[in-house]
């Protein structure tokens, strides 16, 4: 069965330094892998996604991840904090079957940004 | 712009009164789920359906069943709601193949519609 731990419960940084928000996964074959935003009150918007095509992912808002096989992790990664980054974030991993994908959440990481 | 649709945004009940909760999508996606986020949990997925099959997560209480009366719409019905029932849901949708095999495409999610039972 596949799955995903994300490292860091909470993070918290000051506005214009980076951000790191760490995931480790857990696959028998190569996964398709999701980063997720969630801010207070609202649903899940889609970050990024990696099926594979490059292991060096860029998404939405300056952020990307980079897929390492060799260490089984998929870290996100964005050089300067914004204020609006303040939100819960999930790593994902997609157990792919026939007809459906049924995506498996980590615990999230809530990030902070102070001024 | 193409999108996932829920209504109401937030939802009040009383305890054991049905209530039911919608789901609409413009992206035509023959897939579409639903999800319980309680209160700093991850979302957690109660079914789905796959074009008018209904797919049924083994632990999804009998409390809670769905309809899916086209592509478009899609309602999950909570028989008789109690406490611990209170939680964010959310509707998402994708687009898959038929075949085994298919590569697993990216769902999209609407904005949720928190239940709160009193």
């Amino acid at each position: 069965a596949q799955s995903v731990t994300q490292l860091d419960s909470h993070v918290s940084v000051s506005e214009g330094t980076p951000v790191l928000l760490r995931c480790n996964y857990s696959s028998s074959y190569s996964p398709s892998l999701f980063w997720y935003v969630q801010h207070p009150n609202k649903g899940l918007q889609l970050l990024l996604k990696y099926t594979s095509a490059a292991t060096l992912v860029k998404g939405i808002n300056g952020f990307e991840a980079e897929f390492k096989k060799s260490e089984t992790s998929f870290h996100l990664t964005k050089p300067s904090a914004h204020m609006s980054d303040a939100a819960e974030y999930f790593c994902v991993v997609s157990e792919g079957t026939g007809g459906y994908n049924k995506l498996i959440f980590g615990a999230g990481t809530r990030l902070a940004v102070h001024p | 712009d193409a999108m996932v649709i829920q209504n109401p945004r937030y939802q009040v009940t009383q305890f054991g009164k049905p209530v039911t909760l919608s789901c609409s999508q413009t992206l035509n996606h023959n897939v579409m789920y639903w999800y319980q986020q309680k209160s700093s949990q991850a979302p957690k997925l109660l079914f789905h359906y796959y074009d008018k099959d209904f797919n049924n997560e083994a632990d999804t209480p009998d409390n809670f069943q769905s309809r899916r009366p086209n592509t478009s719409f899609c309602f999950l019905d909570i028989r008789s709601p109690g406490l611990g029932d209170a939680a964010m849901y959310l509707c998402a949708t994708s687009s898959q193949g038929g075949s085994s095999g298919s590569w697993p495409d990216t769902q999209y999610f609407g904005p949720g519609t928190r239940l709160t039972v009193l």
